[in-house]
């Protein structure tokens, strides 16, 4: 059963960087497509951005600019970056997978997730 | 970006009612619609993928429809666990985006 496990700081300064990384357990990081999702509090969901295991990525256009995920396969894990941020991304911050076909190719809904990471934007 | 749009955003019913949630997409996304169930400080989870499949290990009573446009989840006789918000999600267009949710509340 593979798991999902986020992991960083809690609380980040206005204007400074959000770094948070995912631990994939259970199975391998390879051959798959990897995401992060957020959700302020009271609020919906939102796609970041995803990474495959070679190093491909692929962002949300409304993040772009602040967005870097990047990939250690070596540890099994994964990692977010937003840059200059703001008590608007304030947020629950998860990583989800997609689910492949048996060709490889990714399907974009998200069939596993992990538990969630609060992240608070706060002097 | 496609906009999902679900409806109602709440919804009150008692344990063994038949409860429908709506959810309407800007522009087609064929049937590349998924349907996810959020219970509090719980992450998402999956329940119906390409609109009708179900995932596996979820119940039976959990049964999703529609093409295009206009999609439903139906839950048929309402358990106590199944209280809990859910999110329509479209994987036809990238972004990938989601409804803003319909809460199933305790009548």
């Amino acid at each position: 059963q593979v798991q999902l496990q986020e992991s960083g700081p809690g609380l980040v300064k206005p204007s400074e960087t959000l770094s948070l990384t995912c631990t994939v357990s259970g199975g391998s990081i390879n051959n798959y497509y990897w995401n992060w999702i957020r959700q302020p509090p009271g609020k919906g969901l939102e796609w970041i951005g995803y990474i495959y295991y070679s190093g491909n990525t692929n962002y949300n256009p409304s993040l772009k600019s602040r967005v870097t995920i990047s990939v250690d396969t070596s540890k099994n894990q994964f990692s977010l970056k937003l840059s200059s941020v703001t008590a608007a991304d304030t947020a629950v911050y998860y990583c989800a997978r997609f689910p492949r076909t048996s060709y490889g190719d990714p399907i974009y809904y998200f069939d596993y997730w992990g538990q969630g990471a609060l992240v608070t934007v706060s002097s | 970006d496609i906009q999902m749009t679900q409806s109602p955003s709440t919804l009150s019913a008692s344990v063994g009612d038949r409860v429908t949630i709506t959810c309407r997409a800007s522009q087609s996304v064929s049937s590349w619609l998924a349907w996810y169930q959020q219970k509090p400080g719980k992450a998402p989870n999956l329940l119906i993928y390409r609109a009708s499949s179900l995932e596996s290990g979820v119940p039976s009573r959990f049964s999703g429809s529609g093409s295009g446009t206009e999609f439903t989840l139906t839950i048929n006789s309402l358990q106590p666990d199944d209280f809990a918000t859910y999110y329509c999600q479209q994987y036809n267009s990238y972004p990938w985006t989601f409804g803003q949710g319909t809460k199933v509340e305790i009548k």
